[in-house]
């Protein structure tokens, strides 16, 4: 199956900094990419749909000037998330689009001190 | 607009035992159904997908989900269980867009 990966796995940063997460579609190329949010324990939420060369589609809630997202070439995605607070620390997947399916990335934890 | 309900939050099975996970959606029109498993530290990998046809689904690792219209279900089941079955299992919805919407969860832990 279609491969798509995730940098970093792990990440930690300080209050108030920016942090970017990079997806990438290793086999395939993606014209949609997704992202969601995992809090533990809890199922996944669409935060934004990323269309390369356009600008990414946001869900109602999620906040696009927090939440940048790039989708700059058709195998790669990037969210920053801008002045990162604790309530931001969660888990982020992104999934990528293919034929009839999305694959998965292996998702990025991000932990805000 | 569309959801997806996992009635079980957690479901303990022993090994060998037969399983079956509940997923009820809300959609409306005609359903894409999708069933992921996700194991610690990967990604989320898809079981199986429903878009048309022959409700009776066969997936990968010996899971099979039938889909039926008039109860709105899309119930993920598996003869008998393993060990490494042991995992979260998320039932989802595919609409506009190709935007899924996932249910809770259900995780399921294999007993000895």
């Amino acid at each position: 199956g279609a491969v798509v990966s995730q940098h970093p796995s792990r990440v930690i940063c300080k209050s108030g900094t920016s942090v970017k997460i990079e997806c990438r579609s290793l086999d395939f190329q993606a014209t949609t990419m997704f992202w969601y949010r995992q809090f533990p324990k809890q199922s996944l939420m669409l935060m934004a749909t990323s269309n390369e060369g356009s600008k990414a589609t946001y869900e109602q809630g999620v906040e696009k000037d927090k939440f940048l997202i790039n989708h700059a070439s058709l195998t790669l995605s990037t969210l920053t998330v801008t002045s990162a607070h604790p309530e931001d620390s969660s888990f982020y997947i992104c999934s990528a689009q293919g034929a009839n399916e999305q694959f998965f990335g292996p998702g990025t934890r991000l932990t805000v001190l | 607009a569309q959801s997806v309900t996992q009635p079980d939050i957690h479901i303990t099975v022993s090994e060998g035992a037969s399983l079956e996970l509940r997923c009820n959606y809300s959609y409306g029109a005609t359903p894409y159904l999708f069933w992921y498993v996700q194991s610690p530290g990967q990604g989320l990998q898809l079981l199986l997908k429903y878009f048309s046809g022959d409700t009776l689904v066969q997936g990968i690792k010996g899971f099979e989900a039938e889909f039926k219209r008039s109860q709105s279900s899309f119930n993920l089941r598996k003869p008998s269980v393993h060990w490494s079955d042991a995992a979260e299992y998320f039932c989802a919805v595919g609409g506009a867009g190709n935007k899924l919407t996932f249910g809770g969860g259900t995780r399921v832990l294999v007993k000895p």
